[in-house]
């Protein structure tokens, strides 16, 4: 069965700050994605992560893959407040069925 | 181009009673999945349809059905409600059945069970 696990849980940074969220996985697979909900939304697609070495950016967001270890990154670059928000990464279990970690809740403080 | 709509987007029922969640997708996408989502068990996946047929179904109870037409349109059914059913019913849409293809989240119907 697969299991995908998010770390931290909980982040409280400052604005500006760089920090890395981390996503690990227990079984083979090269689809990965990353989404972001805000309290009482639903999910907004992030990246989408398709095979061992992707990265992708847009703004102050980078996530990247690596199949052989099982990890995936989100990483925040000069963090702003607009970047507050849970952030889930889910992992392609195959037949059409995502796996999502517990998400991490994001906090920037000015 | 409109996003995945999914009414009715609250919702309050009591325990017994029965409830139908309904998802319209992206046009042009022929997969929809539901998920629900709550605080304790996080997103867990429910089903996922693509051209009429349940192609996968998670580990629900029976009472956990849901159906797609053939205008995509899919509906789930949640019979003899009970107090652990209260989450966020997640629609999602992607444009083809193949692997690999982004997942678009519509904005969720939200049941309390009392």
């Amino acid at each position: 069965e697969l299991k995908v696990e998010q770390n931290p849980l909980f982040l409280s940074m400052q604005e500006g700050k760089n920090y890395t969220i981390y996503c690990n996985y227990s079984t083979t697979s090269d689809r990965l994605y990353w989404y972001r909900q805000d309290p009482g939304k639903s999910l907004e697609s992030l990246f989408v992560l398709l095979s061992n070495g992707a990265v992708k950016q847009e703004g102050r967001l980078m996530a990247s893959l690596d199949t052989k270890a099982r990890l995936s990154t989100l990483h925040i670059t000069a963090a702003v407040h607009d970047l507050s928000a849970t952030y889930f990464c889910a992992v392609d279990e195959g037949a059409q069925k995502l796996v999502f970690g517990q998400g991490t809740r994001l906090t920037i403080n000015p | 181009k409109a996003g995945v709509t999914q009414t009715p987007r609250y919702l309050i029922k009591t325990r017994g009673q029965q409830v139908t969640l309904s998802c319209s997708p992206i046009s042009g996408h022929r997969s929809v999945s539901w998920y629900q989502q709550t605080p304790g068990q996080g997103l867990q996946f429910l089903f996922e349809y693509f051209s009429e047929t349940q192609r996968n179904k998670g580990n629900f109870p029976g009472r956990f059905s849901g159906r797609q037409f053939s205008n995509s349109r899919s509906e789930m059914n949640v019979s003899t409600l009970e107090l652990g059913d209260s989450a966020l019913y997640l629609c999602a849409s992607r444009i083809s059945g193949g692997l690999g293809g982004e997942l678009f989240f519509g904005e969720g119907s939200r049941l309390t069970v009392l």
